[in-house]
């Protein structure tokens, strides 16, 4: 079945590095989200990637979509403390398909 | 604002027992899922349903059922819990778009 591999599975930064995490995908995606879980908290939708190298910006955060639709990345230019958390991708194998496969996270810990 | 609730945060059940898990959301939304969450595995889709009476296997459908009776409840059922059903449990329902997910149930299986 389809897979959807992230890395890294943690990663601790200094307040005001970067940070990216990435998404790779086992079979080609139709379209690709992230959601971010704070701790404590449960996954919220930050944005959706449809198209081959696509590319999207939310303030600090850029995320983009790989040429072959199989892989992503999310990249937090300069963290805050308020980054933390764990971001997910999650894959949509076909267009009609309801159901996301997600990724195992990366958790974003950062350091004041 | 879309609202997804589940009926308990906390839940300790003994082995062997059913567990009902129960999911409401309040914005119409035809599609609904369940997932759990374990450290390290990420989200991994239990079931899901996009009607009424309809529903799917995901990824891990062993041990758990479900029912979706109504358009806004979907119901996640452990028929005989085991130990290694200890987990966060999520719902979450959507529109084909963005999925909004409830507050998460913590099951413990003792």
């Amino acid at each position: 079945g389809q897979q959807v591999m992230q890395i890294p599975q943690y990663q601790h930064v200094q307040e005001g590095e970067d940070f990216t995490t990435y998404c790779n995908s086992s079979t080609t995606l139709s379209n690709i989200q992230w959601y971010k879980q704070r701790p404590g908290g449960h996954p919220v939708f930050l944005i959706q990637l449809v198209k081959s190298g696509e590319v999207k910006k939310q303030k600090r955060l850029t995320f983009q979509f790989g040429e072959a639709k199989k892989n992503s990345s999310l990249h937090i230019t300069a963290t805050q403390t308020t980054d933390v958390g764990t971001y997910f991708c999650a894959g949509r194998k076909d267009t009609g398909r309801r159901a996301l496969t997600f990724g195992s996270g990366t958790r974003l810990q950062v350091q004041p | 604002d879309v609202k997804v609730t589940q009926s308990s945060r906390y839940l300790v059940k003994r082995t062997g027992e059913k567990v009902f898990l129960e999911c409401v959301q309040d914005m119409d939304h035809e599609n609904m899922f369940w997932y759990r969450q374990d450290p390290g595995l990420g989200l991994r889709l239990i079931y899901f349903s996009y009607d009424v009476k309809m529903k799917e296997k995901g990824d891990i459908p062993e041990g758990y059922s479900v029912s979706r009776e109504k358009k806004e409840r979907f119901s996640l059922i452990l028929e005989s819990a085991s130990t290694n059903q200890t987990s966060m449990y999520l719902c979450a329902s959507g529109t084909g778009y963005e999925q909004y997910f409830g507050p998460g149930t913590r099951l413990t299986v003792t």
